[in-house]
């Protein structure tokens, strides 16, 4: 489809739960990228992707942070141990480029409570 | 670290009136720049970009300009009506590195 399909919009988690999001790109779309927004504020980059690899995590925290991407599935972005902090919209876009052309989904709001 | 930053956190503007969303970054070899929109609820659109070769481009009732001495760009909406109420946020790239984001700019349109 021409969309970015992220799943699910909404998750709660109590502190010390894993948290797990999803995000199918758009086909032909050879990157993907995770960004955590807080309170409408800048979008933090966490990490991309060309294809299953992985392109830049120079944002990704090295703890309790995980990604990937695997052929024939959706990307993920997982969350060990959530913390207060943690709660963020998670925005995933894809591209054909690494520079631009980025389409963006529609997030998933973690709230960690 | 070098970052993208905005001048205002929240702009009013009556509607009809054209507005002006400005945006300042430190990094001298971003070579591309790009405006999106955020709607309440929704991720980034995509409004209009522009590369450091250029000084000015034009889209449909938005112009980019580049002030490369400066290090600032700025995003002028003519005719702003209320469906413009948004959060503006620039971005940068440089090279092949992926995109980074600065704080965004509250518009709101008074009927």
């Amino acid at each position: 489809g021409e969309e970015v399909a992220q799943t699910p919009k909404h998750l709660v988690r109590g502190e010390g739960q894993k948290a797990k999001l999803y995000c199918a790109p758009i086909k032909g779309h050879s990157y993907v990228f995770w960004y955590q927004q807080v309170l409408k504020n800048e979008f933090k980059f966490l990490i991309s992707f060309q294809n299953e690899n992985v392109f830049d995590e120079t944002g990704m925290p090295k703890e309790r942070f995980s990604a990937k991407c695997l052929p024939n599935s959706p990307c993920s972005l997982e969350i060990q141990a959530t913390k207060l902090e943690d709660s963020a919209v998670y925005f995933c876009a894809s591209a054909m480029y690494a520079t631009y052309g980025y389409t963006f989904g529609s997030g998933t709001r973690l709230t960690v409570v | 670290g070098e970052s993208v930053g905005l001048h205002l956190p929240t702009l009013s503007v009556q509607e009809g009136d054209n507005s002006i969303i400005n945006c300042a970054y430190s990094n001298s070899a971003s070579d591309y720049f790009i405006w999106y929109k955020q709607e309440s609820g929704k991720g980034p659109q995509f409004i209009i970009d522009i590369r450091s070769n250029m000084d000015k481009r034009q889209g449909q009732r938005v112009t980019v300009l580049l002030n490369k001495t400066v290090k600032h760009l700025s995003l002028q909406i003519a005719a702003t009506q209320p469906g413009d109420s948004a959060v503006y946020f620039c971005a940068e790239t440089v090279g092949n590195n992926d995109m980074r984001f600065g704080a965004g700019t509250r518009l709101t349109v008074k009927p």
